[in-house]
Parts: structure tokens; C-alpha cells; sequence
């Protein structure tokens, strides 16, 4: 079966505009993830939903930084006024529960801010 | 201090060695301990959890020390498709379970 599938794969985009990325999980999995991660680092945790709400969103930065998942399924991350300090990959993750630990990643959405 | 510390390496081994990762977290309520692997440009994937009494796959043997903080991973006869960036992993125990906090890795590099 497929699994987690991210677009796009690569954006660059100017500083100030907007911008979205999709996530769309594997069939079945109730809990969405968002990380992103920067050269030479480990992912850093932005928010994950159980279903349609999210349930921990203490890891996103600011205000600019926005996700839905209006029906449990597909994801969009949002942020606005992009910095080019959100250059970075953003990593989706989906997972069967919450209590297992393995998360299935997609391959991400390489961002890049001039 | 960062939650999850790992050397960064990166670690050059010859193949047939056998090399041993360390890992420390600051949170002592911290609930779940895994490893897990990324190759170069390509996303994390689950290496194996990290259980109180320690286990075993194959090759790779993971080890948690909840007294001193500490996780290690030790592979044995290492092969060049071991090549990799390895990820200590730590779920915080009365956060949220989603919340998965990662080390920043360990680069391995098998030579030939």
C-alpha cells in the first residue's frame, strides 16, 4: 500500500509570501504528525492531531505557523509571511494510535526561503 | 541542556566492526525510548524500541539505563548498508504522547 505522501516535494519561495504543504497519511492511521528538520539536526516536533483536532500544537513556533485536517485524513501545514529562517524540510508523519512510538514518515517538503 | 544529547559522530568503522551509540535525556519521567535510522536525504524510519530489560534484533542491541539516563545501541558486524544517521528517540511521560522528541543523530559511516 502507499505510504505517507507529502507535496510538494520541493518549494522555494520569497521571503514574505505564503505558503502550504500537504500531507496525506496512510489509510487508516488516526494520528498525523508534523516535524521539521534542519541540516544537521534532529526533526523537531511542530503538532499532531488525533483525527480532525489537534491534539498538541505546542511546538509551533508562532503565530505565522498554521494546520488543519478538516476530515481526519489529508493535512495541510500553513505559514504565513514566510522568514528565511523556516527554510528547512518539513517532515509528515502518520501512525496507527498513539502509544506505539513508530511513526511512518513521508519523504517531506523541502522549503526554502530567499 | 537539550532533552535528547547524542555525539554526532560521525563514526568511521571498517565492516565486520562493532560500534556502540550512546544517547542521554534529561527528562527522568520520560515514558518510551526508541532508535531510529535516516539514511541520507530520506526520512526517518523506526530502528526498534528500547525496552527496560534490553533487546535484541539481529545484529542490534539497544539497552536503556532509566537510573542514569541513559540509552545505548550497539551493532555488530557492521556492514556498509549500515551507513546511516542514527536517532535516539524519547516520548516524555505527562506529555503528550504524540510528542516525540529526537536527538539530533549519530552519523555512521561503514568503510569497506
Amino acid at each position: 500500500g502507499a505510504g505517507v505522501s507529502q507535496t510538494p516535494s520541493n518549494k522555494v519561495t520569497e521571503k514574505g509570501k505564503y505558503v502550504e504543504l500537504r500531507c496525506d497519511p496512510i489509510s487508516g492511521h488516526t494520528a498525523l504528525y508534523w516535524y521539521r528538520q534542519s541540516l544537521g539536526q534532529g526533526p523537531e516536533f511542530l503538532i499532531y492531531f488525533q483525527g480532525t483536532g489537534a491534539a498538541d500544537d505546542s511546538g509551533l513556533p508562532n503565530d505565522r505557523f498554521f494546520a488543519v485536517r478538516p476530515e481526519g485524513s489529508v493535512s495541510t501545514l500553513k505559514i504565513q509571511r514566510t522568514e528565511r529562517g523556516d527554510s528547512a524540510v518539513y517532515l509528515c508523519a502518520s501512525s496507527l494510535g498513539l502509544a506505539s512510538g513508530e511513526l511512518f514518515f513521508g519523504e517531506g517538503s523541502r522549503l526554502t526561503v530567499l | 541542556r537539550k532533552e535528547v544529547e547524542q555525539d554526532p559522530g560521525p563514526f568511521n568503522v571498517p565492516e565486520g566492526a562493532t560500534v556502540a551509540f550512546n544517547c542521554t535525556y534529561s527528562n527522568s519521567a520520560s515514558q518510551s525510548f526508541f532508535w531510529y535510522r535516516q539514511d541520507c536525504r530520506k526520512e526517518p524510519k523506526l530502528l526498534m524500541s528500547v525496552y527496560s530489560s534490553g533487546n535484541e534484533d539481529g545484529r542490534f542491541t539497544a539497552q536503556l539505563n532509566r537510573a542514569s539516563q541513559y540509552i545505548s545501541l550497539l551493532i555488530r558486524d557492521s556492514k556498509l548498508s549500515d551507513s546511516a544517521t542514527y536517532l535516539c528517540v524519547v516520548t516524555p511521560r505527562g506529555g503528550s504522547q504524540g510528542n516525540l522528541i529526537f536527538g539530533k543523530g549519530t552519523k555512521l559511516s561503514v568503510k569497506p
